[in-house]
């Protein structure tokens, strides 16, 4: 059974400070994906990562896949308030809606 | 041009009560899939559909919870004598062909007292 781990599952930090969220799984996927959710709202996809050492940087984040480790890293530099939210990794089996997903890292950012 | 669109936001329903979700995807989209989110949790697959077919319910609870996407109008996501248990955040998601990335709507928060 494929399981998503993601830690921490809650983070509280500074502004401008830097921070890595981890998702591991458990078996081979060919992609895997993260959202960010604010509370009460809907997901919207950040990036989505198709290969081995993939890298994608949106603004301040910054994606990464190791798929050989079962590893991707989601990497925020000098954090700002606006970055506040709940950031999802999902990993997909064969299809693109069948995603298993980690449980959320909660990430609070103080001004 | 709008996004996908879920009602209500909130519904609350007394046990023993049904709750019906609608969902009316993107335009030009005709692939709809249902998920459930619990306190804490991430997304779990409910069901996919098409217009007028259900192509994976694999993720639907096998009693009392059906869901549709008639050839006119919204998808819609039933269950029937709702419990406690059934209190989450329902999404629905659209898009255009299998495969294609997926649009979330805001969901449908149901309480069940």
């Amino acid at each position: 059974e494929l399981k998503v781990e993601q830690n921490p599952l809650f983070l509280s930090m500074q502004e401008g400070k830097n921070y890595t969220i981890y998702c591991n799984y458990s078996t081979t996927s060919d992609r895997l994906y993260w959202y960010r959710q604010d509370p009460g709202k809907s997901l919207e996809s950040l990036f989505v990562l198709l290969s081995n050492g993939a890298v994608k940087q949106e603004g301040r984040l910054m994606a990464s896949l190791d798929t050989k480790a079962r590893l991707s890293t989601l990497h925020i530099t000098a954090a700002v308030h606006d970055l506040s939210a709940t950031y999802f990794c999902a990993v997909d089996m064969d299809s693109n809606y069948q995603l298993i997903w980690g449980a959320g890292t909660k990430l609070i950012i103080k001004p | 041009n709008a996004g996908v669109m879920q009602n209500p936001r909130h519904l609350v329903r007394r046990r023993g009560q049904e709750a019906r979700l609608r969902c009316s995807p993107m335009k030009g989209h005709s692939h709809v899939y249902w998920y459930r989110q619990l306190p804490e949790e991430g997304l779990k697959f409910m069901v996919y559909l098409q217009k007028e077919n259900i192509i994976d319910e694999s993720g639907m609870p096998k009693e009392r919870f059906s869901a549709e996407f008639p050839k006119e109008g919204p998808s819609i996501l039933r269950i029937q004598q709702v419990v406690r248990g059934d209190s989450a955040a329902y999404f629905c998601a659209s898009s255009s062909s299998y495969n294609s990335p997926l649009h979330f709507g805001n969901g449908t928060r149901l309480t069940v007292t």
